[in-house]
């Protein structure tokens, strides 16, 4: 069974600084992984996705994230935190056999300090 | 190319009401999934359907249920509501997917924000 957990429910960047949002995921298969970003009253976009392509994934808005099998971890980074960035964050996991059936964490709220 | 739509965007019922929900996929897209996303549960996956066939299934009870028709429009439909129902419901579709084959991305609608007093 696959599972995300997204440490942080709430982090706190100063607007240029480096954002640092963290995920490790559970599978027992090759993983699928992937970031959503979430803005007030708005469904899910997409930031960037792994699927056993590059392990340094780069993503809209600046974002990338890189899969670390060793650690099961693929967090999201940002070097310079921008006020657009305020926003609630989902890392989500599935694999070849679930498909469509995403495991998403409970998610991180980015707060941007101007 | 459009987005996934939801309808209706808000929705206010009462306690034993019933109600369903609407997703119009992705023009092209044949799969739809749906989620509830809440404070405390966070977004959990409620049901898939595939060419009008429920192929995935999460953990909620019979009371939330769902369809797809021939256009992959999408329905799902929630009885006997409980105040605990009360969420986004949010609706999302893809092109396809085959069990070992490779990934398919998947879109979100805005979702349908349902309150149950």
């Amino acid at each position: 069974a696959q599972s995300v957990t997204q440490l942080g429910s709430h982090v706190s960047v100063s607007e240029g600084a480096l954002v640092l949002l963290r995920c490790n995921y559970s599978s027992s298969v090759p993983p699928y992984l992937f970031w959503y970003v979430q803005y007030p009253n708005q469904g899910l976009q997409l930031l960037l996705k792994y699927t056993s392509a590059a392990t340094l994934v780069k993503g809209i808005n600046g974002f990338e994230a890189e899969f670390k099998k060793s650690e099961t971890s693929f967090h999201l980074t940002k070097p310079s935190a921008h006020m657009s960035d305020a926003a609630e964050y989902f890392c989500a996991v599935s694999d070849s056999y679930t498909g469509n059936q995403f495991y998403f964490g409970t998610g991180t709220s980015l707060t941007v300090i101007p | 190319k459009a987005g996934v739509t939801q309808t209706p965007r808000y929705l206010i019922k009462t306690r034993g009401q019933q109600v369903t929900l609407s997703c119009s996929p992705i023009s092209g897209h044949r799969s739809v999934s749906w989620y509830q996303q809440t404070p405390g549960q966070g977004l959990q996956f409620l049901f898939e359907y595939f060419s009008e066939t429920q192929r995935n299934k999460g953990n909620f009870p019979g009371r939330f249920s769902g369809r797809q028709f021939s256009n992959s429009r999408s329905e799902m439909n929630v009885s006997t509501l409980e105040l605990g129902d009360s969420a986004l419901y949010l609706c999302a579709s893809s092109t396809a997917w085959t069990s070992g084959r490779t990934y398919n991305e998947q879109f979100f609608g805005p979702g349908t924000r349902l309150t149950v007093l």
